[in-house]
């Protein structure tokens, strides 16, 4: 089954940090380019970052740049989000999503269901 | 920064057809042409309508069209049935992605 498969979520105090997972199955992970996008409650979608296929390319929302790492790990399947510094405004659900890849360009066909992060004191 | 800018909401009958917008500022690039759009219901993960503007994936209905023209793309629903009902966001991508604030469609 293709699917997308997020995890990590959970109650963090600000300033604290918390490291997200996605696990992917029924496809060849090594072959899409992959992103994490967000949605704070109530609100809209925010792209927040993607990594390539080797992971040598990596870009960043200005608003989580200096303070999240993304990272794969083609091995295990797996796509991470550390997450450092956290506020209040990074409350969200965090989506994994995959790139539609070929001559697709930045559009995100595969979805995971989400995973809440919540910050707060 | 670029901005993607959409209508809060819009509303249609059953059998009518709709059409969202997603306007975007030009940027230093020259604009975008990579547009896609997604459907979203409340609780659940976005779903790809359209990509690259005009294409659509596998499975997805026909009465979901894109176009664009010059700095504005737009999502048209033909055939308006309740089950699309749903937020609809705009995306576009150059060497990052940024997303439109959503539209909600209602059926009336």
């Amino acid at each position: 089954q293709v699917q997308l498969v997020e995890s990590g979520g959970g109650l963090v105090k600000p300033g604290g940090s918390l490291r997200l997972s996605c696990a992917a199955s029924g496809f060849t992970f090594s072959d899409y380019y992959m992103s994490w996008i967000r949605q704070a409650p109530g609100k809209g979608l925010e792209w927040v970052s993607y990594i390539s296929t080797s992971g040598s390319t990596i870009h960043y929302a200005d608003s989580v740049k200096g303070r999240f790492t993304i990272s794969r790990d083609s091995a295990k399947r797996s796509l991470y989000l550390q997450m450092n510094s956290l506020s209040a405004e990074d409350t969200a659900v965090y989506y994994c999503a995959r790139d539609c890849g070929g001559d697709c360009y930045g559009a995100f066909d595969l979805w995971g269901q989400g995973t809440m992060v919540t910050v707060s004191s | 920064q670029s901005a993607l800018t959409q209508p809060a909401s819009v509303s249609g009958s059953p059998g009518q057809s709709i059409t969202i917008s997603c306007t975007g500022t030009t940027s230093d690039d020259g604009g975008y042409d990579y547009v896609s759009w997604y459907q979203q219901y409340p609780g659940k993960a976005p779903k790809l309508m359209i990509y690259d503007v005009s294409n659509r994936p596998s499975g997805v209905s026909t009465r979901f069209s894109g176009s664009k023209s010059g700095n504005t793309a737009s999502l048209t629903i033909s055939g308006l049935q309740a089950e699309d009902e749903a937020y609809y966001y705009c995306s576009s991508y150059t060497s990052t992605s940024l997303f439109g604030g959503g539209t909600k469609l209602t059926v009336l």
